[in-house]
């Protein structure tokens, strides 16, 4: 079973920060915080990772609480191509099991 | 973009044949994995490989197995497809490492079962 719980859908005005919420409060202390994004029908895309420090990349930023209960994947300044389903898993790195995700609608 | 390829793209196949997915990398990773996808189910992770002639199963490992003679290649076979199996199929690679554990997908398989 996934071990991570999203929202299912949230919406975001264009230009603004999108904000994507994950809680995982059974993460294990070898486990990273992974989000990968999916865009209609392509293969998964991987977006960032952390283990407990934040994390920052050319396309988002990655907030994780102090107890690692929770994390929060941030995109600065949303556009119509990030619509998209967004996927918060925890892994120590060899299996990868995906939940629903959360679908990010982008609104012009 | 990462260097996997999968094939065919697109098959359409009969009920009770067999069938063979196939999914090649160039980068050499160690990890390799098998995913479906149907509408409202997501992603499910069918086996994976963790080096070469070591696999393991995924939530939906039933019905399929899995073969890694060498790094580059696994391969996803349907003995004997059924009408459940149509879907679409994704290969991943990882390194597996503490440093370059992000998965890189592949482009897909569309599978239909007739």
């Amino acid at each position: 079973d996934a071990k991570t719980t999203q929202p299912p859908s949230m919406d975001c005005a264009e230009g603004r920060a999108a904000n994507l919420p994950c809680n995982h409060s059974t993460i294990s202390g070898n486990e990273y915080v992974y989000w990968y994004r999916q865009i209609h029908s392509q293969g998964p895309q991987y977006i960032i990772h952390g283990l407990k420090n934040n994390e920052t990349n050319e396309m988002a930023s990655l907030i994780i609480t102090e107890d690692r209960k929770s994390s929060t994947l941030i995109l600065p300044h949303a556009t119509l191509r990030d619509t998209a389903v967004y996927y918060c898993i925890v892994s120590p790195g060899d299996k990868i099991i995906f939940g629903k995700g959360t679908r990010l609608h982008i609104l012009p | 973009d990462a260097g996997i390829t999968q094939s065919p793209r697109h098959k359409v196949t009969e009920t009770g044949t067999p069938v063979t997915l196939r999914c090649h990398q160039t980068e050499n990773h160690r990890y390799m994995y098998w995913y479906r996808q149907d509408p409202g189910h997501g992603l499910r992770l069918i086996h994976y490989s963790y080096g070469v002639k070591d696999t393991d199963k995924g939530e939906v490992s039933d019905g399929y197995s899995v073969s890694r003679s060498k790094t580059e290649d696994f391969l996803l076979t349907l003995e004997s497809a059924t009408s459940s199996q149509t879907s679409v199929y994704f290969c991943a690679i990882s390194g597996g490492g503490p440093y370059n554990t992000e998965a890189f997908f592949g482009q897909g398989t569309r599978l239909t079962v007739v």
